[in-house]
């Protein structure tokens, strides 16, 4: 089955202690995507990846990392977590070919103390 | 001016309605539309692309604009399970970036 895993689901956590979000598709999609979600504003992206190897920032990159060692895999690593990023976050992955839609994770709701 | 633009709504309306959303783009280069619905708290999911010449997929009917830079979603005779956010997405350049609107509220109610 086609999807877009992302680990874990729910995490609480407190402030300064490093954590990564995981995110494996399995439909070799070239692109790969970061969002966070919160009341009010939308799907905001924080990092894109076009391919292994190649990350740029998206509209909100501040205070988060991200890789692209392998294709399948993107994980959100937050060095230093801080409570404005408690939030919903999702990863999302496409086809680089022509106009695709992406395909998204279920999501991972981070509250951060 | 935001680079996609819906109206938050909600749109409360009774079961079998008909209903239209409409989204505004500023980037003339856009090049790639979509509608995705999202219910409470959980993923986006893909809804229907949005074609130059229209398409239409059962209840829904999808619209581009390009001279207006808008795109339109309309709903014929809504049904409770239609209660969702609605978004809009355009694509950008030829990586096609995706941006998202923030999404258009219905309430189906009976």
């Amino acid at each position: 089955e086609a999807q877009v895993t992302q680990n874990p689901r729910y995490l609480i956590t407190v402030t300064g202690k490093k954590l990564t979000v995981t995110c494996s598709q399995n439909m070799n999609h070239e692109y790969m995507s970061w969002y966070r979600q919160d009341p009010g504003l939308g799907l905001r992206q924080i990092y894109y990846s076009m391919n292994v190897e190649v990350t740029d920032k998206g509209d909100v990159p501040e205070g988060y990392k991200v890789s692209r060692k392998e294709k399948r895999n993107f994980p959100l690593i937050l060095e230093s977590p801080s409570p404005n990023q408690t939030s919903l976050y999702f990863c999302a992955s496409r086809g680089q070919v022509g106009n695709q839609p992406q395909h998204f994770g279920d999501g991972t709701r981070l509250s951060i103390l | 001016r935001k680079e996609v633009e819906q109206d938050p709504g909600p749109f409360n309306v009774p079961e079998g309605a008909t209903v239209a959303f409409n989204c505004t783009y500023s980037n003339s280069a856009s090049q790639s539309f979509f509608w995705y619905r999202q219910d409470c708290r959980k993923e986006p999911k893909l809804l229907m692309s949005v074609y130059s010449s229209g398409n239409e997929d059962g209840r829904f009917t999808a619209q581009l604009n390009r001279a207006s830079q808008y795109i339109s979603l309309l709903i014929r005779d809504s049904k409770l399970s239609d209660s969702a956010t609605y978004l809009c997405v355009v694509s950008r350049g030829g990586s096609y970036i995706p941006t998202f609107g923030r999404g258009t509220s219905l309430i189906v109610h009976p």
